[in-house]
């Protein structure tokens, strides 16, 4: 089945705490980006990737880092959380970078104390 | 900066009735897709309409897209409880930047 996993779903941390969410996807697809969706701002995306080690920033890539060694995964790194990136973060995928539908993952819920 | 502004924010129907969304941008596009989120998961891809088509149909929607006054609309006949659930469209600006833009949504529920 074609998916866009990511892990984990929900996360209570504290600030400061650094923290991964993996991301990977299985259609083989070259590009992925990662979004943060919060109540009245629709989604903002944080960084996306071309393609294996080609990255770039998105609207809102303060505080974040993300790597893609593999074409599969797309990991977003929060190296030093705030209680202001507390958010529902979406990872998605597609084909290519124009003209095709974007697969997205179940969401992570995250908390930052 | 902000693309796609959905209107209206919240609708309110009974099922069986048809619910019509809209989505005004504001730059030239390549394509325009519309999305669905069912609370707090993912979003699903609806339908994708290029800037030279001017309607779209799949199963109960219906997508026009008029590209001189930047908008779309979403209608979706003899809706159901189903349904319920928010709508965001998405443009694929022609700008290069491979960056598809969201709006912040339409929340339909469908009352049964």
């Amino acid at each position: 089945e074609a998916q866009v996993t990511q892990n984990p779903r929900y996360l209570i941390t504290v600030t400061g705490k650094k923290l991964t969410v993996t991301c990977s996807q299985n259609m083989n697809h070259e590009y992925m980006s990662w979004y943060r969706q919060d109540p009245g701002l629709g989604l903002r995306q944080i960084y996306y990737s071309m393609n294996v080690e080609v990255t770039d920033k998105g609207d809102v890539p303060e505080g974040y880092k993300v790597s893609r060694k593999e074409k599969r995964n797309f990991p977003l790194i929060l190296e030093s959380p705030s209680p202001n990136q507390t958010s529902l973060y979406f990872c998605a995928s597609r084909g290519s970078p124009r003209g095709h539908e974007q697969y997205f993952g179940p969401g992570t819920r995250l908390t930052v104390t | 900066s902000q693309q796609g502004e959905e209107d209206p924010q919240a609708l309110s129907i009974q099922e069986g009735e048809n619910a019509t969304m809209n989505c005004s941008y504001k730059t030239s596009i390549n394509n325009l897709q519309w999305y669905r989120q069912n609370s707090g998961r993912g979003l699903v891809h609806l339908i994708l309409i290029r800037s030279n088509e001017r309607e779209k149909h799949s199963g109960r929607l219906r997508v026009t897209l008029d590209t001189s006054k930047k908008s779309s609309s979403l209608l979706i006949t003899a809706s159901r409880a189903a349904d319920t659930a928010s709508y965001f469209c998405a443009t694929d600006p022609t700008s290069g930047t491979y960056k598809y833009i969201f709006g912040t949504g339409t929340r339909l529920k469908v009352l049964a």
